[in-house]
Formats: C-alpha cells, sequence, structure tokens
C-alpha cells in the first residue's frame, strides 16, 4: 500500500542555518504531495502543497519540489529561525480516495 | 481566517465508558474527516463523511467508532466502549472539496486518555 517515509528527528539547527528534511513516498499513479508543520501545542497547517511532477510548493520561505522519478518531496528552507521550530509532517493523497497517508514527523529545533 | 476548532482539547475517561469528541468543521466545506495519532506513532485516517454518510473509512474504524453530523456545523465521532488503545491526539478535519487541490483543514486536536 501507499506509504510516506521522513527522516528520523530531531533535526537541530542554528538559527540561518540551511534546513532539509527528506521526504520520500510509496504510491500508485501521481498523487499529490503536502507539508504541513504543527507548532507546539497546536494542530496540523498545511505548509505547501505539490499536485504533480515537477511542481515547486512554496510558503512562508519553505520549498519543496515534486520528483516523480525519485518519488521524493524534500522540504527546505535556506535560512531557518527560532520561530520554525516544530514538528514537520509529509503527507500524501491520490485520485480515488478521501485519506491522506503521513509520515511519521520530523522535530525540527532551531537554537537561538 | 477560518478554523476547525475541536472541544474539549483534553477528555479523560474510564475504559468502557462513551466518549464523544467534537468538531466544527470550516463553514463553507462539504467533507470532514477524523484522524488520529497515538503517541509517538504517524497520523492515522479514521473515517471520511461527505453528504451525511460516510464515504471511506479505515480499518481502525470498526462498530465501536460512529461520526454524526447532528446539525449544520457540528461534527462529532463517537467511540462507544472506550479500550485503553484508544488512547490518542484526534484530529478532526474539513476540505472544500475532494483531492489534492482541496487541502484539508485540521483542528488542533482533542487529547483523549482512557484510564
Amino acid at each position: 500500500g501507499d506509504s510516506v517515509t521522513q527522516m528520523e528527528g530531531p533535526v537541530t539547527l542554528s538559527e540561518e542555518a540551511f534546513l532539509t528534511i527528506n521526504c520520500t513516498y510509496t504510491a500508485t499513479g501521481y498523487p499529490s504531495l503536502f507539508w504541513y508543520v504543527q507548532y507546539p501545542g497546536e494542530g496540523l497547517q498545511l505548509l505547501l502543497k505539490a499536485t504533480k511532477a515537477d511542481d515547486k510548493g512554496s510558503n512562508k520561505g519553505f520549498e519543496a519540489t515534486y520528483r516523480k522519478e525519485t518519488t521524493s518531496f524534500h522540504l527546505e528552507k535556506g535560512s531557518v529561525q527560532v520561530s520554525d521550530s516544530a514538528v514537520y509532517f509529509c503527507a500524501l493523497t491520490h485520485s480515488g480516495t478521501y485519506k491522506y497517508i503521513f509520515g511519521t514527523g520530523t522535530r525540527l529545533k532551531v537554537l537561538a | 481566517e477560518p478554523e476547525v476548532t475541536q472541544t474539549p482539547s483534553h477528555q479523560v475517561t474510564q475504559m468502557g465508558q462513551e466518549v464523544i469528541l467534537r468538531c466544527v468543521p470550516i463553514s463553507n466545506h462539504l467533507y470532514f474527516y477524523w484522524y488520529r495519532q497515538i503517541l509517538g506513532q504517524k497520523v492515522e485516517f479514521l473515517v471520511s463523511f461527505y453528504n451525511n454518510e460516510i464515504s471511506e473509512k479505515s480499518e481502525i474504524f470498526d462498530d465501536q467508532f460512529s461520526v454524526e453530523r447532528p446539525d449544520g456545523s457540528n461534527f462529532t465521532l463517537k467511540i462507544r466502549s472506550t479500550k485503553l488503545e484508544d488512547s490518542a491526539m484526534y484530529f478532526c478535519a474539513s476540505s472544500r472539496g475532494a483531492g489534492g487541490n482541496q487541502p484539508q483543514h485540521f483542528g488542533d486536536g482533542t487529547r483523549l486518555s482512557i484510564l
């Protein structure tokens, strides 16, 4: 069945460092891909999405490119801030289903 | 920005008791969902609901679970006879449509603790 694999956390970075959180997926066809972020004590917030191969989703300085050839959707940010400390979830869905399939989440901690 | 609201934020219940988790989806959304996250594990899909009926459910969503939209604004998840393994964070979500171009919007969750 479909699945999403994320890199293990926690990831600890200094402020202004470059961030990469890896996400790979297994799915039939062409799923839509998402990154959600969960700040402490809050729910899941959509960060960005991509619905077809080679699409780049971007929001708040974060980017991810839908790579069909490597079945990946890695999250990147050029310069992280302390306020980016949160748990980041990669997820997929595709036509014919209503459900989202999530990865395990990656905790990011940014130090001042 | 409109948001999905869930109540209560934390529910503590004795094993074997019934529990109802409540959600108010975003007002112009038509699709509603419940997910759960057992501590330290993945967020898992439970059920989707559209046009007053279940459109999809997972293997987790057995006869102990039910969903209802009792009025025009609330969406509830009922667990009939709770078990210890039902302890988890339960997330409600809603979307305007189905598919990747209509992302699901999530509430802050209800933490359910079964004693």
